[in-house]
């Protein structure tokens, strides 16, 4: 069964830094694009972030170029997402989300909410 | 980059009663292979969201036949041939040529 489980969230101050986790497993990790697609609070989705399989091809949002990184460890079936400069804007639920095919992401974890507040 | 544009905001609709959402990409998704990249998710109160259609009208696995989705170019609609309580949600069209990016959603409820 395939698996997504999201860590790494909480409430952090404007301007500072987190780091988000996406443990995966039940399928072949290694092999899949990757995502991060975030919720804020009573709104709708936005995507953020999409890396490669082997990890060297990563696209952003426009809001989040230069702020956030997104990065894969295949070894331990993990995807990251780094995010610096925090603002209150980036206040949601983030969800990581597998591809099967371009465009198609059928899998979904559970999301982390990061809070953004003084 | 790529607008979406989802109406109605919001659906009350009758169980039984068939209901339709539309969706408007600011430029076409048709991609040089033929395939057009536009999906529709559903996202249930409480939960994270569900992959319903892919590619305009391939109803993804375990999804019932009472969801359609039709159109091409920039113009798509989802329809729902008689909805049902577990429909209730907010459902979103999302364009996949260009990177991916989101309609703005629309909320059905149970009248």
């Amino acid at each position: 069964e395939v698996q997504l489980v999201e860590s790494g969230g909480g409430l952090v101050q404007p301007g500072e830094s987190l780091r988000l986790s996406c443990a995966a497993s039940g399928f072949t990790f290694r092999i899949y694009w990757m995502n991060w697609v975030r919720q804020a609070p009573g709104k709708g989705l936005e995507w953020v972030a999409i890396i490669s399989p082997d990890g060297s091809a990563k696209y952003y949002v426009d809001s989040v170029k230069g702020r956030f990184t997104i990065s894969r460890d295949n070894s331990k079936n993990s995807l990251y997402l780094q995010m610096n400069s925090l603002r209150a804007e980036d206040t949601a639920t983030y969800y990581c989300a597998r591809d099967d095919y371009w465009g198609r992401s059928p899998y979904w974890g559970q999301g982390s909410l990061v809070t953004v507040s003084s | 980059d790529i607008v979406m544009t989802q109406t109605p905001l919001s659906l009350s609709v009758t169980p039984g009663q068939p209901a339709s959402i539309s969706c408007k990409s600011s430029q076409s998704l048709l991609h040089s292979d033929g395939k057009t990249f536009l999906y529709w998710y559903l996202q249930k109160p409480g939960q994270s969201p569900q992959l319903l259609i892919y590619e305009v009208s391939s109803r993804f696995s375990g999804v019932p036949d009472r969801f359609s989705g039709s159109g091409s170019g920039t113009d798509f609609t989802l329809k729902i041939s008689r909805v049902e309580a577990e429909d209730v949600g907010v459902y979103y069209c999302m364009q996949g040529l260009s990177l991916r990016t989101f309609g703005g959603g629309t909320k059905v409820e149970i009248k």
